[in-house]
């Protein structure tokens, strides 16, 4: 069993370029996130999906858009990439309810936009 | 706002104790979650509270004052593969985590 999958593991990025980093989950969880993570911050919510055919708006979502086709892929697509989008990306995923509701997390993608 | 707050380095001898404390202004509160994160990798689950008191699982043990707005993660017989940054995360009253900037423990010999 992978868990979560992300897509590339990193990448170098010319700013105005689009882009989409991928994310697969093998765990059929209901929920899934995506993050990014900036030295000296906590990771940060950019979209989220409490279920396949659903997204909602995080905490820094602009420049950012989401799909969430059905229960396994989450992708996150950079329309023009800015050199401020230079950050680690987490994606992850939880079964979206009952008490605990632990989210798991993928390797990550370390994008860096020039 | 919200906020989460961790002391950013702390630095331990191996065998010993260290204990990682978290403060927290949220916006309501649906349990506290520790992560442990070793360099360039992802973040990986270690506790859950959502009551008062002491959850212990193994060398690990977290607290949680509901009153206080405060945890802590409790390290013993520290070992050099914990070397590690931990993140503290609180679920608001919308469900979704908020999270500390995390504290990097180094553990000396």
């Amino acid at each position: 069993i992978a868990g979560i999958t992300q897509a590339p593991t990193s990448q170098i990025l010319a700013a105005g370029r689009r882009m989409t980093l991928r994310c697969t989950q093998d765990m059929r969880h209901n929920a899934m996130y995506w993050y990014r993570q900036d030295l000296g911050l906590g990771l940060r919510l950019i979209h989220y999906s409490n279920t396949a055919g659903t997204t909602g708006k995080g905490e820094v979502p602009d420049g950012y858009s989401v799909s969430r086709a059905n229960t396994d892929d989450f992708p996150l697509t950079l329309a023009s990439a800015v050199p401020s989008q230079t950050s680690v990306y987490f994606c992850a995923s939880s079964e979206g309810s009952g008490d605990t509701d632990t989210q798991y997390f993928g390797p990550g993608t370390r994008l860096t936009v020039l | 706002g919200q906020n989460i707050d961790q002391p950013t380095e702390m630095t331990a001898t191996e065998g010993a104790i260290v204990q990682i404390n978290c403060t927290y202004q949220t916006s309501g509160f649906n349990g506290l979650f520790w992560y442990q994160q070793h360099a360039g990798e992802a973040p990986t689950f270690l506790s859950y509270n959502v009551l008062d008191g002491l959850e212990e699982k193994g060398r690990f043990s977290s607290f949680l004052s509901r009153s206080k707005g405060y945890s802590y993660l409790l390290l013993k017989e520290l070992q050099m593969k914990d070397s590690a940054s931990y993140l503290c995360a609180v679920r608001d009253s919308n469900y979704q985590l908020i999270w500390g900037a995390g504290t990097k423990l180094i553990i000396k010999p």
